[in-house]
């Protein structure tokens, strides 16, 4: 069975500064899909970023990054420039998107919070 | 174009008694999952489906159940509610092979 697992139940990052979080998985397939997912407190939870495990490029969106190291099975996200708007529950998520379904399991979040 | 709608917001229910979630998804959008979330077990996938077929599913009771329409709006039905089913659901929609977009999730308080 796949698992994700982020080690930072909670993170804090000065405004302008950029921060780090964590995340590992664990799977024996080869072709998947990762995902980084923001829950600010009205709940709504929102797409941040998207790798696909065949793309050897890491991803980006403007000021949000990834770091992957499919060997390791690690996917951190960096956010530069971090805005109190960042503050939010961040979850990693791992999917086999196909025919078969796009199930997503995602890691335990890290609480980010922004300080100004 | 319109975001997953998801109807009603909150709810409050007795142990004992059932409860029917409602999910329209994002339109052209053919599957639609569910996911439990609570502060004890994390987010948990419940099931999806797609063209009005259940597709994969998680592993809840089978007090936990769904259906979908052929205009792609998908129910949740939960039977017997007990106290630990107290949580936010979460519906998200995609085209089915795509990332998934997630609805704004009902709160379910059950007493």
């Amino acid at each position: 069975a796949q698992t994700v697992t982020q080690s930072q139940p909670e993170m804090s990052v000065q405004e302008a500064e950029t921060v780090t979080l964590s995340c590992t998985y664990d799977t024996s397939e080869s072709d998947y899909y990762l995902f980084w997912y923001k829950q600010p407190p009205s709940r709504q939870m929102i797409l941040v970023i998207r790798q696909e495990a065949y793309k050897q490029q890491n991803a980006t969106e403007n000021r949000f990054s990834v770091n992957f190291q499919k060997a390791a099975k690690s996917f951190s996200l960096k956010i530069s420039d971090s805005q109190l708007g960042d503050a939010a529950m961040y979850f990693c998520a791992y999917s086999i998107l196909g025919p078969s379904g796009s199930r997503l399991t995602f890691g335990e979040g890290t609480q980010l919070t922004v300080n100004p | 174009k319109a975001g997953v709608t998801q109807t009603p917001r909150y709810l409050i229910k007795t142990r004992g008694q059932q409860v029917t979630l409602s999910c329209s998804p994002i339109s052209g959008h053919r599957s639609v999952s569910w996911y439990q979330q609570t502060p004890g077990q994390g987010l948990q996938f419940l099931f999806e489906y797609f063209s009005e077929t259940q597709r994969n599913k998680g592993n809840f009771p089978g007090r936990f159940s769904g259906r979908q329409f052929s205009n792609s709006r998908s129910e949740m039905n939960v039977s017997t509610l007990e106290l630990g089913d107290s949580a936010l659901y979460l519906c998200a929609s995609s085209l089915g092979w795509d990332e998934q977009f997630f609805g704004p999730g009902t709160r379910l308080t059950v007493l």
